[in-house]
Parts: C-alpha cells; structure tokens; sequence
C-alpha cells in the first residue's frame, strides 16, 4: 500500500527555537496533505489542509504564523512550529491521499507521526 | 460532517471475535463510514471502509446496518495486537476530504 513518512519520529528542542517536521508521499503523489496534532490520551485533531503550491488552510483556533506549512511538491509538506514552547509538546501526524484517487471511498494514508517535546 | 459516538473503551479475550460499535445516526446517502485503528505511539491505520453494503477484507469485517444509522466492526480472531484505539468515521464525499476523528473506542485484548 501507499506509504506517508515522517522525520523526524522525535525531537527534544529548547524553548524558543523552531522545529521543521517532513511529511513525504513515497509512492504517490499528494495533491493535498493534512496535518494532526495530538496530546496524550486525546484523538487527534486537525490543524490544517495543506495544498501544493497554494497556502494552507488553517483549522479554528490554529496559529497559523506559529504553526508554517510549506506544501512545495506532490511528495512533500513540511510542518515548522516557531518559537516553541512546553505547550507545544506533542505528537504530530501528517496525512495524504492518492493523487490519482477520485471519491469519498479512498483511504488516506498516515505517517508514523513525530514527538515533539519542548523543554 | 456527520457525527459518530463510540463506546469509550471494550475489552475482548485473545481468540474472540471483537465487535466494535459506532452509531452515525445523521449520515448523509453519499458519506461513506470509514474505520481506523491507532495502536500506541504510532499514526492511523487503515481497516476498512463502506458506503451500505456489508465489506470484509483481511484485517475485518463491517457491518452496516440497513438505515445506515449505525456500523460494527468486527475483528474475527483478536489477538493481543490488536490492542489499540478504533475510529469510525464518516467523510463527506466532497469538501476536501478531510478525515476528523473522534474520541474513539480503546479495545484491549486480553490473553
């Protein structure tokens, strides 16, 4: 099946500094990716639809100049959170789906996620 | 998008079939019922997916049920691996196809 990685899988970064998260389409192309966030114990929650070449569109509530999506490539998309802070600690998963697959009845596919823990 | 409740969490003996329950009572005749599992500390993965029919393939079966207001997930022959949290979800065929979870049934299997 189609593959979505992530890298990294986890990261520890001081407080203040900025983290860049990889979402690559390994197999197919991605015209639109999603990125999730997730704290413990809670399901996750989209934060925003990522469209190649085109800017992101940003969940309620999500910071959109604290949390950078960069869509570059079919293949690619990329997640900075900026000047992050403890709060920001969490796991974040990125999502795509099949260029070539039309309709509600495709799967999308998800990467491995990346731990985030700011100290 | 159409809502879903699931039970909080449900446990099942290894070698029992589980039967996971969700309830979409307000889905739309062109929204399709997906199901995803989340085994700890790693992203979604694909079950299952359909529109009215019954479906099974080699992960599990669903059964949805003829008003299409609700759907099990059925896991033949649990095994401790399957210990993860289940979503079910319904998409809308159009709007960008995003995928928003709810909270999920946590299914332990236990030996």
């Amino acid at each position: 099946g189609a593959v979505v990685s992530q890298h990294p899988s986890w990261v520890i970064c001081k407080s203040g500094t900025s983290v860049k998260i990889e979402c690559r389409s390994l197999d197919f192309q991605a015209t639109t990716m999603f990125w999730y966030r997730q704290f413990p114990k809670q399901s996750l929650m989209l934060m925003a639809t990522s469209n190649e070449g085109s800017k992101a569109t940003y969940e309620q509530g999500v910071e959109k100049d604290k949390f950078l999506i960069n869509h570059a490539s079919l293949t690619l998309s990329t997640l900075t959170v900026t000047s992050a802070h403890p709060e920001d600690s969490s796991f974040y998963i990125c999502s795509a789906r099949d260029l070539l697959a039309l309709g509600a009845n495709t799967e999308a596919f998800f990467g491995q996620g990346t731990r985030l823990t700011v100290v | 998008d159409a809502k879903t409740t699931q039970p909080p969490s449900m446990d099942c003996a290894e070698g029992r079939a589980a039967n996971l329950p969700c309830n979409h009572s307000t889905i739309s005749g062109n929204e399709y019922v997906y199901w995803y599992r989340q085994i700890h500390s790693q992203g979604p993965q694909y079950i299952i997916h359909g529109l009215k029919n019954n479906e099974t393939n080699e992960m599990a079966s669903l059964i949805i049920t003829e008003d299409r207001k609700s759907s099990t997930l059925i896991l033949p022959h649990a095994t401790l691996r399957d210990t993860a949290v289940y979503y079910c979800i319904v998409r809308p065929y159009t709007g960008g196809f995003k995928t928003i979870f709810g909270a999920g049934t946590r299914l332990f299997v236990k030996a």
